[in-house]
């Protein structure tokens, strides 16, 4: 079953808006990562929040984890129309080892 | 480059007739897994290995096998396809050295199976 659900399934914005994406999950976890994927290519990993943390940044990307409501966003500064991508939350459950994923949320920047 | 490498990329096949999907990584990952694709249901496991000669099913292993002889290769094997098997297949690889959840995933590029 799923452990993750993003919301929105599809947003569109304008290149220099910011787009904001967000994931509920239902059991503990021991961290949160988040994937990007160009259409049907891989997943390529953007960055992972641990449990005990409750912010992240890596270059535009800024992830917030509430732990008290199972829920992460993953914010986009400036986006561009490369961004253009379907963006996945994926779990780690406490005292597992199992990656569990969302069903993402497709991600349209229009130039 | 570190990578993980799939093949084939694109497959058309029919019903009943083995196929073998390769995955190989060269970052001496300890990890391998297999997801499928599918609209809507977004990335589920099939099977995974934690390391050579330990593999466990994911949560849709029916219809598949694997086997994890050496510590780069992964294959996935359709003993009988099916065409309820038409779907995107991911490879993923990760250490686990330091402990469980060490991180990232790192996918190849996918092998597009259509059964008939």
């Amino acid at each position: 079953s799923q452990q993750g659900e993003e919301d929105p399934q599809a947003l569109s914005i304008q290149e220099g808006e910011n787009a904001t994406m967000n994931c509920s999950y239902k059991t503990s976890i021991n961290n949160l990562q988040w994937y990007r994927q160009n259409s049907g290519r891989g997943l390529v990993h953007l960055i992972l929040i641990r449990s005990n943390e409750r912010e992240k940044h890596s270059g535009r990307l800024r992830v917030t984890l509430d732990t008290s409501k199972k829920s992460s966003s993953l914010l986009i500064t400036a986006s561009r129309a490369a961004d253009t991508a379907s963006y996945f939350c994926a779990t780690v459950r406490t005292y597992t080892d199992k990656l569990i994923f969302g069903t993402g949320t497709r991600l349209q920047v229009f130039p | 480059e570190a990578q993980v490498t799939q093949n084939p990329r694109y497959l058309i096949t029919v019903t009943g007739k083995k196929l073998t999907v390769t995955c190989s990584q060269n970052m001496n990952h300890e990890y391998m897994s297999w997801y499928r694709q599918d609209p809507g249901l977004g990335l589920r496991q099939i099977y995974y290995s934690m390391n050579v000669e330990v593999t466990d099913k994911g949560d849709v292993p029916e219809g598949y096998k694997v086997s994890r002889k050496e510590k780069r290769n992964f294959p996935l094997i359709l003993e009988s396809p099916s065409p309820n098997q038409t779907s995107l297949y991911f490879c993923a690889s990760r250490r686990t050295s330091g402990g469980p959840n060490t991180g990232e995933l790192f996918f190849g590029e996918g092998s597009r199976l259509t059964v008939l």
